[in-house]
């Protein structure tokens, strides 16, 4: 199984700050990485997939990166809906998806 | 308006069988590969199942394999989860995911999840 992994685990921000959550994949993944972020008590929702490629109504403050095995998210000016919990996804060995461990962004 | 619905969860006692029932609208459920997902509580997401369009093609995570069965009712635009010999680690949130058309392996669409508690 391709394992990912996160970092960091969790990070303090304030608003209007630039975040990078890296995610790196035990093998390459070929650009085949996807980002969702989860609130609390909620579903998880697609913010990137195709490592770069934005899904439908996620605003344009959400960027990912990368290639082969190592990938990041960047939130170019946080603001206050952001602060949750983002996840990194590989389906590179689709339908067998693993995830990432997390990264939650709290308020500094 | 894409919604999926997750019912069936509840508390079990370890060994025990439960089924997950996901009911989907707002889309042609018949031409979308679906998938169930699962969160401990506090933890990160773990991948459980798939199922193609036509039912034809299952996958499971080793985790659950030869425990669970997945299936789908493409009549009843109705995804299910059979859940049997129930472990305290299957504790967690069942999310019912939906593939993005075309994009296999990343799910636009998640249910509101329904929680399954395996305990004694």
């Amino acid at each position: 199984d391709i394992q990912m992994t996160q970092s960091p685990s969790s990070l303090s921000a304030s608003v209007g700050d630039r975040v990078t959550i890296t995610c790196r994949a035990s093998q390459g993944i070929s650009n085949s990485l996807a980002w969702y972020q989860q609130k609390p008590g909620k579903a998880p929702k697609l913010l990137l997939y195709a490592a770069s490629r934005l899904e439908s109504g996620v605003p344009s403050r959400f960027s990912g990166s990368g290639s082969g095995t190592d990938y990041t998210l960047t939130i170019s000016s946080l603001q206050p809906e952001d602060f949750a919990t983002y996840y990194c996804q590989q389906y590179y060995s689709t339908p067998r998806l693993t995830f990432g461990g997390g990264t939650k962004v709290e308020i500094k | 308006e894409v919604q999926l619905v997750e019912s069936g969860g509840g508390l079990v006692q370890p060994g025990g069988s439960l089924r997950l029932s996901c009911a989907a609208s707002g889309f042609t459920f018949s031409s979308y590969e679906m998938n169930w997902v699962r969160q401990a509580p506090g933890k990160g997401l773990e991948w459980v199942s798939y199922i193609s369009s036509s039912g034809s093609t299952i996958y499971y995570a080793d985790s659950v394999k030869g425990r669970f069965t997945i299936s789908r009712d493409n009549a009843k635009n109705s995804l299910y989860l059979q859940m049997n010999s129930l472990r305290a680690e299957d504790t967690a949130v069942y999310y019912c995911a939906r593939d993005r058309y075309m994009v296999r392996g990343v799910i636009d669409y998640w249910g509101q999840g329904t929680l399954v508690t395996v305990s004694s």
